[in-house]
């Protein structure tokens, strides 16, 4: 199966505070890219962080970091100092070396001042 | 640079209207894809292309028809509109090879049918 799991349909998180937002995947290749996209209320996807299946090392971007275990088939994305510009959908999404990307259901973010 | 542009941003159709929803890019991908997206559902690849001429289904295709003549260039073609193809549109690209896998995203095209 070509799945993206996102378990947690909505999270909240106070403003300043950490929040983790979970995903997990399945694939049989061994070579893949994993994304986080986020989609505020103006409805455009823009893409949060990268990674790739190769490196050990987890992305970070400012305040955005995943904790990537590739063993356990896990992308988690965790926000610190969060802010309420951070207020919207996350989705996950896998891309393998085949014309698609596979994206999960999304987990909306609410920050709460 | 304007990236992926769409339109229209809205449109309400009445049962078995058809219509297209465009799609065009600026910076020269090989890759054109088109996404619905629905509430609980995520984001499902509609069609996609790999190059001028060239197309593919994605994973609901059924109700779609796509052309690619030009690079530039993706329309989604709805024939017969049906309720159960309410839902918003994202027109994405990106380019081919090594390091060129993020999507680049259209503003989308939320699409009702009465």
């Amino acid at each position: 199966a070509q799945t993206v799991t996102q378990s947690q349909p909505e999270m909240s998180v106070q403003e300043a505070e950490t929040v983790t937002l979970s995903c997990t995947y399945d694939t049989s290749e061994s070579d893949y890219y994993l994304f986080w996209y986020k989609q505020p209320p103006s409805r455009q996807m823009i893409l949060v962080i990268r990674q790739e299946a190769y490196k050990q090392q987890n992305a970070t971007e400012n305040r955005f970091s995943v904790n990537f275990q590739k063993a356990a088939k896990s992308f988690s994305l965790k926000i610190s100092d969060s802010q309420l510009g951070d207020a919207a959908m996350y989705f996950c999404a896998r891309w393998n070396t085949g014309n698609q990307f596979y994206f999960g259901t999304g987990t909306s973010l609410t920050v709460i001042p | 640079n304007a990236g992926v542009t769409q339109t229209p941003k809205f449109q309400v159709l009445k049962t078995g209207q058809s219509m297209t929803l465009q799609c065009a890019q600026d910076m020269n991908h090989e890759y054109m894809s088109w996404y619905r997206q629905d509430p609980g559902m995520g984001l499902r690849l509609i069609h996609y292309s790999v190059g001028a001429g060239i197309t593919d289904q994605g994973e609901v295709p059924n109700g779609y028809n796509v052309s690619r003549s030009t690079t530039e260039d993706f329309p989604l073609r709805l024939l017969s509109a049906a309720p159960s193809q309410t839902s918003v549109y994202f027109c994405a690209s990106r380019g081919l090879g090594s390091g060129a896998n993020v999507l680049t995203f259209g503003a989308g095209s939320r699409l009702t049918v009465l």
